[in-house]
């Protein structure tokens, strides 16, 4: 079984500040990370994406990867009242032929 | 922006009957999904598609789930003899590679009377 975990929050920070979404996984196989975001009643929407230790940018948001300590986490930064959503951390393993995703993580931005 | 399509996008259903989900993927890509997600519950892979087959399937895609690629756009799950507990948000996503991120439809809730 391969276990996605994140803290199912909720997460409350005051609109610009920094939001970290933290995602823990028991597969060292795992070899693609994804942070989606998801709306009430809507679709999982790709936020960012991750297959190397380390940093990737990508805007407000910062994508963080350490295979050896198998976490990624999500940072958005200079949050606005709009990120409020549930964010959902997936990964694929190395035959990519299914995504395990995490229960998510509820972010409330509060003007 | 290319986009997957479902269709419909809420389905009601007697509990027993069968039921088709439709599905047009982003056009070039490949690879094809589809996940549930019950209410308030996580998304959960049901099966994977590439190359007219099936990749991998989960422990909840029993004989009572099946997929088709009946055409060059459309990839459909059928569900037969629907049960309560199948009341669900059915979403299918597709992607260029294995292991490259999934695009998602904006899903079929299906709700099993």
């Amino acid at each position: 079984q391969k276990e996605v975990e994140q803290n199912s929050g909720p997460l409350s920070v005051p609109e610009g500040a920094i939001a970290s979404l933290n995602c823990t996984y028991s597969d060292r196989g795992s070899q693609s990370f994804f942070w989606y975001r998801q709306y009430s009643g809507k679709s999982p929407e790709l936020i960012m994406f991750i297959y190397s230790n380390g940093d990737k940018e990508d805007g407000r948001f910062t994508a963080q990867l350490n295979k050896a300590s198998q976490y990624v986490s999500l940072l958005i930064r200079d949050s606005q009242p709009s990120d409020s959503a549930t964010y959902l951390c997936a990964l694929s393993t190395n035959t990519g032929n299914q995504f395990y995703f995490g229960t998510g993580t509820s972010l409330t931005v509060i003007p | 922006e290319p986009e997957v399509t479902q269709t419909p996008s809420h389905q009601v259903t007697q509990m027993g009957q069968e039921v088709i989900l439709r599905c047009v993927p982003i056009s070039n890509h490949l690879y094809f999904y589809w996940y549930r997600q019950i209410l308030g519950q996580k998304v959960e892979f049901l099966v994977s598609f590439y190359n007219n087959e099936i990749s991998e399937k989960s422990e909840i895609f029993d004989d009572q789930f099946s997929v088709e690629r009946p055409d060059g756009s459309n990839f459909t799950l059928k569900i037969r003899s629907t049960k309560l507990e199948d009341s669900a948000m059915y979403f299918c996503a597709s992607s260029g590679e294995g292991d490259k991120p999934q695009h998602f439809g904006d899903g079929t809730r299906l709700s099993i009377l």
